[in-house]
């Protein structure tokens, strides 16, 4: 079965750190993309970051460029989302999200598809 | 960055009526767009994608069309399971992936 599982959230002062993981399984994980979505309280989606399944290409959302930075771990079938100078408006639940097909099927669709139960991140004073 | 607006905002129906949602992009997408269905405390799930293909699980009165700007999801009959919030997204254009601000079903 293909898991996905968040950890890392948190309470955290603004201006603090927090980095959250998402464990992989069930899938040869070296061989996906992988993004960051988050969801505020009440809010709809918003796509943070995204890595390519060699770690090679990165790429971000404006209001986290800077501040986020996005790794993977192949050998531990692991990604990682740190993020430092936290802002009160990056509070929201944090998901991990593959993409539906592995990198060489370039023709094959590429969504987000499963996603992680998500990790609630939380960013007050 | 292209801008995905959906409507309405909240669709009020009952079971066994028809559901029509939109997704109208700023700028032509192809067919580079997806649906995710999101129930309460649980992460979105891929519904459609590529306009009009449905994932894995989803049953048959689920059904979607649409290209270039304009995009609908259509549920032929409510079942109980179906009310939500529905997101589509694009990926003709990035970074940034972006997503629609959802529309929620809800039992009338």
């Amino acid at each position: 079965e293909v898991q996905l599982v968040e950890s890392g959230g948190g309470l955290v002062q603004p201006g603090g750190s927090l980095r959250l993981s998402c464990a992989a399984s069930g899938f040869t994980f070296s061989s996906y993309e992988m993004n960051w979505v988050r969801q505020a309280p009440g809010k709809g989606l918003e796509w943070v970051s995204y890595i390519s399944n060699s770690g090679s290409t990165i790429y971000y959302a404006d209001s986290v460029k800077g501040r986020f930075t996005i790794s993977r771990d192949n050998a531990k079938n692991s990604l990682y989302l740190q993020m430092n100078s936290l802002r009160a408006e990056d509070t929201a639940v944090y998901y991990c999200a593959r993409v539906s097909n592995p990198y060489y099927d370039r023709r094959g669709p590429k969504w987000f598809d499963p996603w992680g139960q998500g990790t609630p991140v939380t960013v007050s004073s | 960055e292209i801008v995905l607006t959906q409507s309405p905002a909240t669709l009020s129906l009952s079971p066994g009526e028809r559901a029509t949602l939109s997704c109208r992009a700023s700028q032509s997408v192809g067919s580079y767009l997806a649906w995710y269905q999101q129930k309460p405390g649980q992460a979105p799930r891929l519904l459609i994608y590529d306009a009009s293909n449905r994932a894995a699980g989803f049953p048959a009165r689920f059904s979607a069309s649409g290209s270039g700007t304009d995009f609908t999801l259509a549920i032929s009959s409510l079942e109980p399971e179906d009310f939500a919030v529905y997101y589509c997204q694009q990926r003709s254009n990035w970074p940034p992936y972006t997503f629609g601000q959802g529309t929620k079903l809800e039992i009338k």
